[in-house]
């Protein structure tokens, strides 16, 4: 169990760019969450994967962002056109269907947008 | 409307002491998961202790315990023998099943500070 792993860290981008994300998940978890964190904010649930089904986007999720989960295994986030207000921590995390319900969260990646 | 209220900012504790964080939350579910995240400065998440809300007893984790009281809607957690490795911040969070998807509903976190 090497735990969730996002890729990479921290990312700084200028306003208007695409920047990628990649979430690996405990490899026998079926679920992913992608959430975005805010500071002085609990952790907003951004999307909800259950093996490569995306089920549910949250309304924060504007036309802009794209997540995919190809082959049910790691997954990626997508953001075209940044803006500032997407500066954040974007946090991923799994968990098992009929396991205990425990969510494993990665790292994190913060960006920064210019 | 689905909320977590986390309503103490900050906290600070005496090493060795003990300290209760609060929280209540608002959900109209009857079958749910609560929990209590820690979040040090190195931003990753853990778990810290989880409760079945169909169970009236209290989880225990060793030094971390919770008090659930399912009428009030709240899901305190108390850490004894404070250590300076608690500092972080404490989110308290539940899980429930809606329209075929789990949804885990954070609050806005409690700073905990471990006086020496």
């Amino acid at each position: 169990d090497t735990g969730v792993s996002q890729d990479p860290r921290h990312k700084i981008t200028k306003r208007g760019q695409n920047v990628t994300f990649r979430c690996d998940p405990i490899s026998e978890h079926n679920r992913l969450y992608w959430y975005r964190q805010t500071l002085g904010q609990g952790p907003e649930f951004l999307t909800y994967f259950q093996n490569e089904a995306q089920l549910e986007k949250s309304r924060l999720l504007s036309d802009r962002f794209s997540a995919e989960r190809p082959k049910g295994s790691f997954s990626t986030l997508e953001i075209q056109r940044t803006e500032q207000g997407d500066s954040a921590m974007y946090l991923c995390a799994s968990s098992l269907f009929g396991g205990n319900e425990k969510l494993f969260f990665g790292s994190g990646t913060q960006l920064s947008v210019l | 409307a689905q909320t977590v209220t986390q309503s103490q900012p900050e906290m600070s504790v005496q090493e060795a002491e003990t300290v209760t964080l609060s929280c209540t939350y608002d959900t109209s579910e009857s079958d749910y998961y609560l929990f209590w995240y820690k979040q040090p400065p190195s931003r990753q998440m853990i778990l810290v202790i989880r409760q079945e809300a169909y169970k009236q007893q209290n989880a225990t984790e060793n030094r971390f315990s919770v008090n659930f009281q399912k009428a009030a809607k709240s899901f305190s957690l108390k850490i004894s023998d404070s250590q300076l490795g608690d500092a972080a911040m404490y989110f308290c969070a539940y899980r429930i099943l809606t329209s075929g998807t789990y949804k885990y509903i954070f609050g806005t976190g409690t700073r905990l500070k471990v006086l020496a």
